[in-house]
């Protein structure tokens, strides 16, 4: 079965700590996507890639970092976290085609304190 | 970029009875459009999705789109609710001819089944 694995479902950090969120695929997708998802304001993307060392601001880049050393994963970094930050974090990727959607990972949820 | 306007960010319905949820875009051509469910805790995980051909599309556990290009429209439907769909529900669509693919999400309506 495909896969979106997202390396912590559940992570509590300290204010001002550097936090990575790690995300891997094995459907060999050429797009992985992060977005961070807060009640009322649905899914807000963060950061794309669509190539191993390629990224795209998203929306919302401001406080985060992202790094795509190889194909299948893609990593989100809180360089200082903040109590702003905690929120669900989704990972995502797709294939290079318009129809074909994301394929999902099971999320993070971040509390910072 | 693509608006994705999703009525009602809440809906009740009784056990058994019809489903009904809006989704609204706002491109002049007519994108990929989806539906997604998030169950408590867990990812996104696809219902549903148009690409080209017959606007009536089938998914997952007994759900329907119609795609309407006149009303802009992508609603979801479900003849008789199960306790087991209560969830939240987000409609995205993504530009035809993109290479990226990038969804863009309405904000979601969470689904309420009363027994």
């Amino acid at each position: 079965d495909v896969k979106v694995t997202q390396s912590s479902r559940y992570l509590v950090k300290r204010t001002g700590e550097k936090v990575f969120l790690e995300c891997v695929q094995d459907m060999d997708h050429e797009n992985m996507f992060w977005y961070r998802q807060d009640p009322g304001l649905g899914l807000r993307l963060i950061y794309f890639s669509y190539d191993v060392k390629m990224k795209e601001k998203g929306d919302i880049p401001e406080g985060y970092s992202v790094s795509r050393e190889k194909k299948e994963r893609f990593s989100l970094i809180l360089e200082s976290a903040s109590t702003n930050q905690t929120s669900m974090y989704l990972c995502a990727s797709s294939l290079a085609v318009a129809n074909y959607g994301y394929t999902f990972g099971s999320g993070t949820r971040l509390t910072v304190v | 970029a693509q608006s994705v306007t999703q009525l009602g960010s809440h809906v009740s319905v009784s056990e058994g009875a019809l489903v009904l949820l809006r989704c609204n875009y706002s491109s002049s051509v007519p994108p990929y459009l989806f539906w997604y469910v998030q169950y408590p805790n867990q990812g996104l995980q696809l219902l549903l999705k148009y690409t080209t051909g017959a606007t009536l599309v089938k998914g997952i556990n007994g759900f329907e789109a119609e795609f309407k290009k006149s009303e802009t429209s992508f609603h979801l439907t479900k003849p008789s609710a199960h306790m087991s769909d209560a969830a939240e529900y987000f409609c995205a669509v993504s530009d035809r001819g993109s290479t990226l693919g990038r969804l863009y999400f309405g904000r979601g309506t969470q689904l309420t089944v009363w027994p």
